[in-house]
């Protein structure tokens, strides 16, 4: 089965630094992006960024270059997104998700990771 | 950039059909991706390339793309099938889109 299993919730405080890992299984991790995805709170879906884990290929969004990122370890078949120093706006689930190619749709999705800042 | 632009929330009594429209400039030259969000749960693709279901997706949801509107349509709705809906192209300069969503109820 295809999975991706998410790091757990985290609670941190402004300016404080944040790494989350997205650990793949059940397929070949080098061979399909990994997608992160920010979801704030009763809010829609926004795409952060991409990597390929074969060659670490990574695209951003716009809205997050500079803001985050994203990384991974291709020899423990896991993604990461990290933060250098946290704000309160940060407060969101992130999931990251799998997709084919660079330009595709994204399935499987991770179960989440609540982040929440706050002093 | 790129936009997608959905009905904020549509109804619909159990039995019957929903469809849930993306608009977007020409969007039927690009591939459409549909998800569904149940609270409190990650996205799950439910259509892929405008029309494509995924292993496990019952054949009420369909999709379809032309113009400047995507729809997913759900046939025979029923109660689980509320949700919200969100439609996804990548655009020309290589970033994902997303819609802002749609709130299926089931009346």
């Amino acid at each position: 089965e295809v999975q991706l299993v998410q790091s757990g919730a985290e609670v941190k405080k402004p300016g404080e630094s944040l790494k989350i890992s997205c650990k793949g299984s059940g397929y070949s991790f080098t061979s399909y992006w990994i997608g992160w995805v920010r979801q704030m709170p009763g809010k829609g879906l926004e795409w952060m960024g991409i990597i390929y884990p074969g060659d670490s290929d990574t695209r951003y969004s716009p809205s997050f270059q500079g803001q985050v990122t994203i990384s991974a370890d291709k020899s423990i078949s896991t993604a990461y997104l990290q933060w250098s120093s946290l704000k309160a706006s940060d407060t969101a689930m992130y999931y990251c998700a799998s997709g084919p190619t660079g330009v595709s749709w994204f399935d499987p999705w991770g179960q989440g990771t609540l982040v929440t800042v706050s002093s | 950039s790129y936009v997608l632009t959905q009905p904020p929330s549509v109804s619909v009594a159990p039995g019957q059909t929903a469809r849930i429209t993306c608009g977007g400039n020409n969007i039927g030259s690009k591939s459409v991706h549909w998800y569904q969000q149940k609270p409190g749960q990650a996205p799950v693709l439910v259509v892929y390339d405008d029309s494509d279901r995924p292993s496990g997706i019952p054949e009420r949801f369909s999709g379809s793309n032309s113009g400047n509107t995507a729809t997913l349509t759900i046939s025979r709705v029923e109660a689980g099938d509320e949700a919200d809906y969100y439609c996804q192209v990548w655009d020309s300069s290589s970033e994902v889109v997303f819609g802002g969503g749609t709130k299926l109820t089931v009346l």
